[in-house]
């Protein structure tokens, strides 16, 4: 049963336009979600987070907005650069009873075309 | 700062073999997790450790797996005996903090073919 789910598996995009990558969850005791950014031979690098008592966290282009009763995220890029092609993974953990797993999505392939 | 160090980056062998993979969590940090990438299933937790010591291993997937944690700057996850199923990216991750939210920082993974 996947608790994080990621349906597009790749999306393109043209330079400079906007890029939408969206992620659905199921357990409601999530209460923070990450993206990670993955590039072919590298593992899986951090780029931005949002915890439950926030709808939304921006860090220049990168946005990351929280639907807490969709169980929905997105993390938006504007604009998009060919450097953004990559495999995104959307994570989310619970940090109550001191848990530090995190549960992540299959990722969506973005490709970027200049 | 040197990241999440693993080794060996490339790793062949033959239905049988024992495989170790080798792990250097980013100095100071205090929880090490070993993931295990594969097309189906995509990014799966195996075990992760806390202050040295094994919290959750309920995603290994059978006995052919154990991991070691013998100090703060060395895991192994080891694979005895192997098996052509387990041919996948193994990646290790370190955290800091004991918040319940801190960040994983991952290593580039390990590229492990059992033929």
């Amino acid at each position: 049963d996947q608790q994080v789910k990621q349906n597009s598996p790749s999306l393109s995009v043209q330079e400079g336009r906007i890029s939408i990558l969206n992620c659905d969850y199921t357990n409601s005791m999530f209460d923070y979600f990450l993206w990670y950014k993955k590039y072919p031979a590298e593992g899986p690098t951090f780029l931005i987070s949002i915890s439950s008592i926030k709808d939304k966290n921006e860090d220049g282009r990168f946005t990351v907005f929280l639907n807490k009763s969709a169980k929905h995220l997105s993390l938006h890029i504007v604009p998009s650069q060919p450097g953004d092609s990559a495999v995104y993974f959307c994570a989310a953990g619970s940090s109550g009873a001191g848990s530090y797993q995190l549960t992540f999505g299959k990722g969506t392939k973005l490709s970027v075309i200049p | 700062d040197a990241g999440v160090i693993q080794s060996p980056r490339h790793e062949v062998t033959e239905m049988g073999q024992e495989v170790t993979l080798r792990c250097k969590p980013i100095s100071g940090h205090n929880s090490l997790f070993w993931y295990r990438q594969t097309m189906m299933r995509g990014l799966e937790l195996l075990i992760y450790f806390n202050n040295n010591v094994p919290i959750d291993d309920s995603g290994m997937p059978e006995d052919r797996f154990s991991a070691k944690m013998p100090n703060a700057s060395f895991s192994t996850l080891k694979i005895q005996p192997s098996e052509p199923r387990d041919s996948a990216v193994y990646f290790c991750a370190s955290s800091l903090g004991d918040r319940g939210q801190e960040t994983q920082y991952f290593g580039p993974g390990t590229r492990l073919l059992v033929l």
